[in-house]
């Protein structure tokens, strides 16, 4: 079946450092990847999203690379901020039509200043 | 942009009661939802998805019996948890699409913690 690994957290960082939340997944076919960012007391909110191989997606400054040799949508981005701490979700979508969503467990960052 | 409203945020049940969670779309029209549960530092695990007017199509191991799931219009989707059990217990998160295959209108709920006592 379809399955996400996500790098367990918290993930603590200082304000301005760089940023990775490793993304590996196992479906079959094509599957469509996402971040999903969860702020404290609201809904997930789609972050960015690729839908093919060597495909980035990038918003706010995060980048994903979908990287189907070694099925991989590693969340990167260069500087972060205190307003960058939350919950992220790696999530896959495999095949067409109205699929739910396979989602990693989420990894809590926390960005101190 | 797409907002869904799901109520209510919390809900503390009696072991043996029937809850009733609400999902709305407010700013457009949703013909296919999906109901999740996440436990504790777990991943969210879809439940069921439900299009309007037809029945839900559940996830293997999800009781349908349990969580009875109607979606009777576009703007509106409930999940019923009948005879709760504390193992119920965990947080019921609602997601709706505009149309099917639309990945982008994939808007989440703030989610349901419901606790059975």
């Amino acid at each position: 079946g379809n399955s996400v690994t996500q790098m367990e957290g918290p993930v603590t960082l200082s304000e301005e450092a760089f940023l990775t939340i490793n993304c590996t997944y196992t479906a079959t076919g094509y599957p469509s990847l996402f971040w999903y960012v969860q702020y404290p007391g609201e809904g997930l909110q789609l972050l960015l999203k690729a839908t093919k191989a060597d495909d980035k997606g990038s918003n706010k400054g995060f980048e994903a690379t979908y990287r189907k040799e070694t099925t991989s949508f590693h969340l990167e981005k260069g500087s972060v901020q205190v307003s960058d701490s939350a919950v992220y979700f790696c999530a896959l979508r495999a095949g067409g039509g109205a699929d739910g969503l396979t989602f990693g467990k989420g990894t809590h960052l926390i960005i101190q200043p | 942009g797409a907002v869904v409203s799901q109520h209510p945020s919390w809900v503390i049940c009696k072991s043996g009661t029937s809850v009733k969670i609400e999902c709305r779309s407010l700013d457009f029209q949703a013909t296919t939802m999906f109901w999740y549960r996440q436990f504790p530092k777990q991943s969210l695990m879809l439940m069921a998805t439900s299009n309007e007017g037809s029945k839900a199509t559940y996830e293997q191991g999800v009781e349908k019996d349990k969580f009875l799931i109607n979606h009777a219009s576009l703007t509106l989707s409930t999940l019923t948890v009948t005879s709760a059990h504390p193992e119920d217990s965990s947080f019921y998160i609602c997601s709706a699409s505009p149309r099917v295959g639309d990945y982008y209108g994939y808007t989440f709920g703030s989610g349901t913690r419901l606790t059975v006592v």
